[in-house]
């Protein structure tokens, strides 16, 4: 079956710091993959996503690259501000047929940027 | 634009009780989805529907039944609550046709005693 991997949390940061999540995945076939993000108290956003091998999402500073032959999707962020202080997941949704909206997601990792 | 709208936002039930969530979207899309979020689990899919009147089991879907007689509302139910269901409840909708960004309620918080 499908899954995500996310880096072990939480991570802690200055501002200004660099930010990378790592997530890597297993599935069959040519997944779509994306990064949601939650903001304490609401719902989840979608941050990012990539729908083949080498497409780059990128959104509010925040970047990932579809890597099909390390099977990855990291997350980066050159400069973190304390309002990116948030959960981050990183999921797929297989492609085709009943599979379209069925996300599977890592754990997620929680980030605390200070001042 | 109302997009997904999830209620209540908050509930507490004892053992046994049962109650529905419901969850209503206003962007005409074709697929739904429960997840529920517990610490160190990220989400995980419990029910799904691929249009009114179709659903299927997720990777968690004891003690949960849904139904889908609308393209709009999709609800959950808990027939008898147990303390395991505590959690984190979100619903999600999908336009489906090649666009895979998933849209997501603010949630709802179940506490069972």
């Amino acid at each position: 079956g499908n899954s995500v991997t996310q880096m072990e949390g939480p991570v802690t940061l200055s501002e200004e710091a660099f930010l990378t999540i790592n997530c890597t995945y297993t599935a069959t076939g040519y997944p779509s993959l994306f990064w949601y993000v939650q903001y304490p108290g609401e719902g989840l956003q979608l941050l990012l996503k990539a729908t083949k091998a080498d497409d780059k999402g990128s959104n509010k500073g925040f970047e990932a690259t579809y890597r099909k032959e390390t099977t990855s999707f990291h997350l980066e962020k050159g400069s973190v501000q304390v309002s990116d202080s948030a959960v981050y997941f990183c999921a797929l949704s297989a492609r085709g047929g009943t599979s379209y909206g069925k996300l599977t997601f890592g754990q997620g990792t929680i980030l605390t940027v200070h001042p | 634009n109302a997009g997904v709208t999830q209620t209540p936002k908050f509930q507490v039930l004892k053992t046994g009780q049962s109650m529905t969530l419901q969850c209503a979207q206003d962007m005409n899309h074709e697929y739904m989805s429960w997840y529920r979020q517990d610490p160190g689990m990220g989400l995980r899919l419990i029910h799904y529907s691929v249009g009114a009147g179709i659903t299927d089991q997720g990777e968690v879907p004891n003690g949960y039944n849904v139904s889908r007689s609308t393209t709009e509302d999709f609800p959950l139910r808990l027939l008898s609550a147990a303390p395991s269901q505590t959690s984190v409840y979100f619903c999600a909708s999908t336009l489906g046709g090649g666009n895979t960004e998933a849209f997501f309620g603010q949630g709802t918080r179940l506490t069972v005693v």
